[in-house]
């Protein structure tokens, strides 16, 4: 069956250091991975999907299939990243659902 | 911007009764789902729908739970007799413009709590 860790449920960091959100997934045929986020009092909204490679408000993420993993990054962390963030897998045939990860709560402190 | 919207955002209800929340997708999408989320739990996956009909839906979608397109624009959930365990944040979400994009629309949620 399809799964997505988000081993973190909490995560804090000071602004300006690094972060790190981790994901790993279960699935044995090719995966679409993303990344949503959900700021306070927000809607779930995509960040950003492997498939396209993009950078977006400096975060980055790669697929690793060796590690089956899609970890999030950013090399500066900025006060308004404070927010959930939630790995996603979908898989063609899957009827384009999403499974996603428990989530991980990024705190950004000043 | 296009937005999925959802009504009502907050319902509350004797364990029983029977509860629909509706949602709008954004208009020319051909994909719907709603999920849920148990507070303090992960969001988990309840339905989809495309072409009028359920393509998916997981073991949480039992007898008790409904979905249905009436009139081109809205998709409702419908929850027969609720339980407590139902009680959850609702999301609905819609996409697929094109082959298996990937990008679904949520909308804000509908929490229900069941007394």
């Amino acid at each position: 069956a399809q799964r997505v860790t988000q081993p973190e449920k909490l995560l804090s960091v000071f602004k300006g250091a690094p972060v790190e959100l981790k994901c790993n997934y279960s699935y044995s045929g090719s995966p679409e991975l993303f990344w949503y986020v959900q700021y306070s009092r927000q809607r779930l909204q995509l960040l950003l999907r492997h498939i396209s490679r993009e950078s977006i408000k400096g975060f980055t993420a790669d697929l690793n299939k060796g590690e089956t993993s899609f970890h999030l990054k950013k090399p500066f962390a900025q006060e308004e990243d404070s927010a959930m963030y939630y790995c996603a897998l979908s898989w063609q045939g899957g009827s384009e659902k999403l499974v996603f990860g428990k989530g991980t709560k990024l705190t950004v402190n000043p | 911007e296009p937005e999925v919207t959802q009504t009502p955002s907050h319902q509350v209800t004797q364990m029983g009764q029977e509860v629909i929340l509706r949602c709008v997708p954004i208009s020319n999408h051909l994909y719907f789902y709603w999920y849920r989320q148990i507070l303090g739990q992960k969001v988990e996956f309840l339905v989809s729908f495309y072409n009028n009909e359920i393509s998916e839906k997981s073991e949480i979608f039992d007898d008790q739970f409904s979905v249905e397109r009436p009139d081109g624009s809205n998709f409702t959930l419908k929850i027969r007799s609720t339980k407590l365990e139902d009680s959850a944040m609702y999301f609905c979400a819609s996409g697929g413009l094109a082959a298996n994009t990937g990008e679904l629309f949520f909308g804000e949620g509908s929490r229900l709590t069941v007394l």
